[in-house]
C-alpha cells in the first residue's frame, strides 16, 4: 500500500518569505512523487514529479522538491512567495513500474500575506 | 495542444435522478481517469479506462460507473443520487495506464439536492 501524508492544512507566509510545504510517504517500492496545485474552481495542475532520477526536482513557477529517502520525505519548496501562489497544494504518490494508481494527500491550503 | 475538456462545468440535480458527465482526453492520450474531490474525503479514485475498458476501480458503490469510447473520450454515470454525491468530479489522462504523469481537466462541480 502506499500513502501520502501532508503536515499542516493551512499554512501562511508573508508576500517574499520561504515557502515550505511538508509531504511524507509511505510505499513499499520505490515510488513516484508528484506535487500537484489547484486554484479555486480549477482542476488540478502538476507543479512537479520524481521519477528516480535527480532527487532534487524543478518544477514551474519556481517551485523544486527533494526526495529524501532517509526522511521518506517530498517537501515542496519556493524561495520567496508570490501572491499568485496561495492554492490548494497536493502531494501525491504512484508505484513505480507496471500498472500506476496515484494516491493523493489530503492537501495544504498556502494563504500568501502582503 | 487543448488540454482535457470536461463537460458540463457545473450541474445541479435532485436526490434520486441520474447524471452523465462527460471528458475528453488531450489528442493522442488514451487512458482516462476519474475521482471525486470532496472537502471531507479529499480527492478518490474512481476508475481508470484504457482501449474502452475499465483498468481499475476504486471503492465506490455500483451506482458509479464509467465507459469509454474508441476515440478514448470517457463518461461516468451517477445513477440515484444521494446528497453525498456532491463534489467536483476530476478527469485525468495519460498516454498509456503505465504512465505516472496525468493532466486533470477542471472538473464537473455536482450539486444534489
Amino acid at each position: 500500500a502506499q500513502s501520502v501524508t501532508q503536515l499542516g492544512s493551512h499554512v501562511s507566509v508573508s508576500e517574499g518569505a520561504l515557502v515550505l510545504l511538508r509531504c511524507n510517504y509511505s510505499s513499499s517500492v520505490p515510488p513516484y512523487l508528484f506535487w500537484y496545485v489547484q486554484y479555486p474552481n480549477q482542476g488540478l495542475q502538476l507543479l512537479l514529479k520524481y521519477t528516480s532520477a535527480a532527487t532534487l526536482v524543478k518544477g514551474i513557477n519556481g517551485f523544486e522538491a527533494e526526495f529524501k529517502k532517509s526522511e521518506t520525505s517530498f517537501h515542496l519548496t519556493k524561495p520567496s512567495a508570490h501572491m499568485s501562489d496561495a492554492a490548494e497544494y497536493f502531494c501525491a504518490v504512484s508505484r513505480s513500474g507496471g500498472y500506476q494508481k496515484v494516491t493523493f494527500g489530503t492537501g495544504t491550503k498556502l494563504q500568501v500575506i502582503p | 495542444k487543448a488540454g482535457v475538456t470536461q463537460t458540463p462545468r457545473y450541474l445541479i440535480k435532485t436526490r434520486g435522478q441520474q447524471v452523465t458527465l462527460s471528458c475528453s482526453p488531450i489528442s493522442g492520450h488514451r487512458s482516462v481517469s476519474w475521482y471525486q474531490q470532496t472537502p471531507g474525503q479529499g480527492l478518490q479514485f474512481l476508475f481508470e479506462y484504457f482501449s474502452e475498458t475499465q483498468r481499475n476501480k476504486g471503492n465506490f458503490p455500483g451506482r458509479f460507473s464509467g465507459r469509454q469510447f474508441s476515440n478514448s473520450r470517457s463518461e461516468m454515470n451517477v445513477s440515484t443520487l444521494e446528497l453525498g454525491d456532491s463534489a467536483l468530479y476530476l478527469c485525468a489522462s495519460s498516454l498509456e495506464p503505465g504512465d505516472v504523469t496525468q493532466y486533470f481537466g477542471p472538473g464537473t462541480r455536482l450539486l444534489v439536492l
